[in-house]
């Protein structure tokens, strides 16, 4: 079955930019989705279809994908956004999620 | 608004069963593809299963298959998953969450409900 590996943890001062990566064989193949966790809160779609924001998706998250690893960008990170970050795609008629990064705004 | 609201978990000895169910409002339930997925306690988000907006198409992950069953009521707008031969490790939360699609592409999972928890411990 596929697999895709993530970090497990990113450290980030306020305002800087935070970098999740998200790697998988042939990854640039597919769609990739990024899912934000809060703590005891269910997941927030926060990318698709690579690069895509939902509506009331903040424009400081972004994302790409290129060869193996797919990327998620929080530009200008603020405290709300230390949260756990899972990757997904769907493949075969079934949906994977990647491992997850935590990130801590320090 | 759009929202999916899960209820059915709790605590059920190895071997047990449980029904879950998931119910819909603020959108046209019958016309979206809806997937289970679970997080056992302090670990990552796994898909379970999902069913097509009719109910003619089922996908299950590989740990499930064979033990849980997913379906669905339109007129009720309601899913459900029954678990089956159930084990320790299948404890967690289980989300219902609903998948979009445009043009035949994956759009992610947009909508997702609060969660119920279930537990299998002797």
């Amino acid at each position: 079955s596929y697999e895709m590996t993530q970090p497990p943890s990113v450290s980030v001062s306020p305002g800087q930019i935070a970098t999740i990566t998200c790697s998988g064989d042939k990854l640039d193949e597919t769609y990739v989705s990024w899912y934000q966790q809060k703590p005891g809160q269910s997941p927030v779609l926060v990318i698709y279809q690579d690069d895509k924001r939902p509506s009331g998706i903040p424009e400081r998250f972004s994302g790409s994908n290129s060869g193996n690893t797919a990327t998620l960008t929080i530009s200008g990170t603020q405290a709300m956004d230390e949260a756990d970050y899972y990757c997904q795609v769907w493949d075969s008629s079934t949906y994977v999620f990647g491992t997850g990064t935590k990130v801590s705004v320090l | 608004q759009e929202q999916l609201v899960e209820s059915g978990g709790g605590l059920v000895k190895p071997g047990g069963s449980l029904r879950l169910s998931c119910t819909a409002s603020g959108f046209t339930f019958s016309d979206d593809y809806i997937s289970w997925i679970r997080q056992a306690p302090g670990k990552g988000l796994e898909w379970v299963s999902d069913i097509s907006s009719g109910g003619n198409y089922r996908n299950y992950a590989d740990s499930v298959k064979g033990r849980f069953t997913i379906s669905r009521d339109n007129a009720k707008k309601s899913l459900y998953l029954e678990m089956n031969s159930l084990r320790v490790e299948d404890t967690g939360v289980y989300y219902c969450a609903r998948e979009k699609f445009v043009s035949g592409n994956t759009c992610g999972m947009d909508v997702w409900g609060q969660g119920t928890t279930v537990t299998v411990s002797s």
